[in-house]
């Protein structure tokens, strides 16, 4: 089945030191991103990725890095340098806008990050 | 600057009822999409409809419908006949066209209880 896999589900950090989440698809999206949820907040914005080997700053990429070597892998690292990193992390992925595709976000199931 | 508002953070209902969430948003451009995303306990968000600024036909999918009124900048959806399996957090988000950032609302959490 066509879909996005995120990797870990659950994952614990302490502080200080980095992490690199999963995202992988295999939808053939050009389109890539990563969003953080937290509680009463929606989503925001971390990275996303229009092409292979290009990426852009979302709203809140500080402290977060990415990498788009090839178009199925979307790899987030949180770093120590973001301070409050305790959230759940979205991957989701996005058809063009030409019709019949209607540019709607397919997501991952999340990974769940909690430093100690 | 672009921003969705959903003001409900949380609603209840018993099944059966009808239900309706709101969402309004803020926009400069004059074309844009809005969109509705269904969170299940799984985590993933499902999409369920999106809506062109030009197009303010209302929309009916089963028991779910989508009023769009650029009048009032609002996109509501409503559940008819309610069911335990509509519990979820649904998002409303909207998106420029030939962009890549969708912005989402803060959601709002259905509880249906039988």
């Amino acid at each position: 089945d066509g879909g996005i896999t995120q990797s870990p589900k659950y994952l614990f950090r302490k502080e200080g030191q980095n992490v690199t989440l999963s995202c992988e698809q295999n939808l053939n999206h050009d389109a890539m991103y990563w969003y953080r949820q937290d509680p009463g907040q929606g989503l925001r914005l971390i990275y996303y990725s229009q092409i292979v080997n290009d990426f852009q700053k979302g709203d809140i990429a500080e402290g977060y890095s990415v990498s788009r070597e090839k178009k199925e892998s979307f790899p987030l690292t949180v770093t120590s340098a973001q301070k409050n990193p305790t959230a759940f992390y979205l991957c989701a992925s996005s058809t063009p806008e030409i019709a019949p595709n209607t540019g709607e976000l397919f997501f991952g199931e999340g990974s769940r990050l909690t430093v100690l | 600057a672009q921003k969705v508002t959903q003001a409900q953070t949380e609603i209840s209902v018993v099944e059966k009822e009808d239900v309706t969430l709101d969402c309004v948003y803020e926009t400069r451009d004059t074309t844009y999409y809005l969109f509705w995303y269904k969170q299940p306990p799984s985590g993933e968000l499902v999409f369920l409809i999106r809506r062109n600024s030009f197009d303010e036909q209302n929309e009916i999918s089963g028991r779910y419908s989508w009023n769009f009124q650029k009048s009032t900048s609002s996109f509501n959806f409503t559940i008819t006949a309610s069911q335990v399996v509509d519990s979820a957090v649904y998002f409303c988000a909207l998106r420029d066209t030939g962009g890549f950032k969708t912005i989402f609302g803060a959601g709002t959490r259905l509880f249906v209880k039988a």
